[in-house]
């Protein structure tokens, strides 16, 4: 499985565009890029997932440029309920069985 | 509503007890985990089972049982060999059908040894 590296933590003020980047270089040609959310004392939850450029939903935008050995996931003018941690994970998703976590990025929204 | 269901939220366990973490999901996947965060750290894989009947030992899984009897039910014993098992455990699921699944958390359980 791909390993990644992404920033430890990061500050940002509130109404603000955040970009976390996540670099992992030995990703697969099956390999999706999937992002999550976790809030303390609760389970992490999906933000979004991408295979290659651009993804967009509503509350986040994933881009991925076309070698693939990293993604910036950007939350468009987070607010204090943004923080959080957030870890990048790279695998196939099929069976992803032993699916990776490292330790997140650690994201602080000030007022 | 589909999920993942974990039980009890916080738990207590006095020395040399062992104690089981229940985890139930009605999302028809095969893939189940269990992983253990310690406060401020991010997820270690203690064990995971592709298919019923069928499990396989995460990074860190000394101390650790499981049993995978029904699809829908993964339970994780924390035996009395696990030193420190203070931690939040979380229990998650995934399907295999298809690449590009997400993978399914319950809310956690806190376990605390008194």
């Amino acid at each position: 499985l791909a390993k990644t590296t992404q920033p430890i933590s990061m500050d940002s003020y509130e109404g603000q565009e955040v970009n976390i980047t996540c670099s992992h270089n030995n990703i697969a040609t099956n390999d999706y890029i999937t992002w999550y959310q976790q809030f303390p004392s609760q389970g992490p939850r999906f933000i979004i997932q991408g295979y290659k450029t651009k993804v967009t939903n509503e509350v986040a935008s994933l881009f991925i440029p076309a070698d693939r050995k990293s993604s910036t996931l950007s939350l468009p003018r987070v607010s204090l309920s943004d923080t959080a941690v957030y870890y990048c994970l790279v695998g196939d998703g099929a069976g992803g069985f032993k699916t990776i976590f490292g330790a997140g990025t650690r994201l602080f929204v000030k007022a | 509503d589909g999920g993942i269901t974990q039980s009890p939220k916080y738990l207590f366990r006095k020395e040399g007890q062992n104690v089981t973490l229940s985890c139930e999901q009605n999302l028809n996947h095969d893939a189940m985990y269990w992983y253990r965060q310690d406060p401020g750290q991010g997820l270690r894989l203690i064990y995971y089972s592709q298919i019923v009947n069928d499990f396989q030992k995460g990074d860190i899984a000394e101390g650790y049982s499981v049993s995978r009897e029904k699809k829908e039910s993964f339970p994780l014993t924390v035996t009395s060999a696990q030193k420190n098992p203070t931690a939040f455990y979380l229990c998650a699921s995934t399907s295999q059908e298809y690449s590009g699944n997400t993978i399914y958390f319950g809310e956690g359980s806190w376990l605390t040894v008194v």
